[in-house]
């Protein structure tokens, strides 16, 4: 699987934007963005994907460069809620693939108040 | 909102025993994963099953681990003769039929403490 490489810890203020950085410059052409978040004591969580254009949902949005080997996902006014771990993760779209998600240390997330 | 439902969300056994962990996947889903997560460290993927056999293990997933679904509904990992190493929460994640790019859900998990 394609690597990413995330910062291990950003800080925030809330009702302030977040912009959540990730690399992934061995990216593949069969490969999606995928973000999950962590909160604390509780399972993954899916936030938002995309493949090559920008993607918004109720979430978050997602903006993918152009040459698609970084990526950044924004949050818009973050909450104390939205402090976890998030993750970015490269899935392969592909018909041998059974679309395991592989994680890495991910950003950890503060915000303050 | 429908979602993967797990238990018991805590369990306490002493090394040697057998462990089954239980999870309801949301039903129209076919794909189904167990992930751990060991204190302080990252999630790690152990298995991924669909249509009734397992169709990815990681190299965590050996002989001591297996899954089943026994009845349509339930799916459940069984962890023979305990390790201390085994301590860790254990998500299980469903996804729909379809195309990779579909999202995974994931249970609250259940943590197991081996003594």
């Amino acid at each position: 699987d394609a690597k990413t490489t995330q910062p291990n810890s950003m800080e925030s203020n809330e009702e302030e934007p977040v912009h959540l950085p990730c690399n992934h410059s061995t990216i593949s052409g069969t490969d999606y963005i995928h973000w999950y978040r962590q909160l604390p004591s509780q399972g993954p969580e899916y936030v938002i994907h995309g493949l090559t254009s920008n993607v918004n949902n109720r979430m978050a949005s997602l903006a993918i460069a152009e040459d698609r080997k970084s990526s950044t996902l924004i949050l818009h006014r973050a909450t104390l809620r939205d402090a976890a771990v998030y993750y970015c993760i490269l899935r392969a779209n592909y018909g041998g693939s059974q679309g395991n998600l592989i994680f890495g240390k991910g950003t950890k997330l503060s915000v303050k108040p | 909102e429908p979602e993967v439902t797990q238990t018991p969300s805590h369990q306490v056994t002493q090394m040697g025993q057998e462990v089954i962990l239980r999870c309801v996947p949301i039903s129209n889903h076919l794909y189904f994963y167990w992930y751990r997560q060991i204190l302080g460290q990252k999630v790690e993927f152990l298995v991924s099953f669909y249509n009734n056999e397992i169709s990815e293990k990681s190299e965590i997933f050996d002989d001591q681990f297996s899954v089943e679904r026994p009845d349509g509904s339930n799916f459940t990992l069984k962890i023979r003769s305990t390790k201390l190493e085994d301590s860790a929460m254990y998500f299980c994640a469903s996804r729909r039929q379809g195309r990779n790019t579909g999202e995974l859900f994931f249970g609250e998990g259940s943590r197991l403490t081996v003594l």
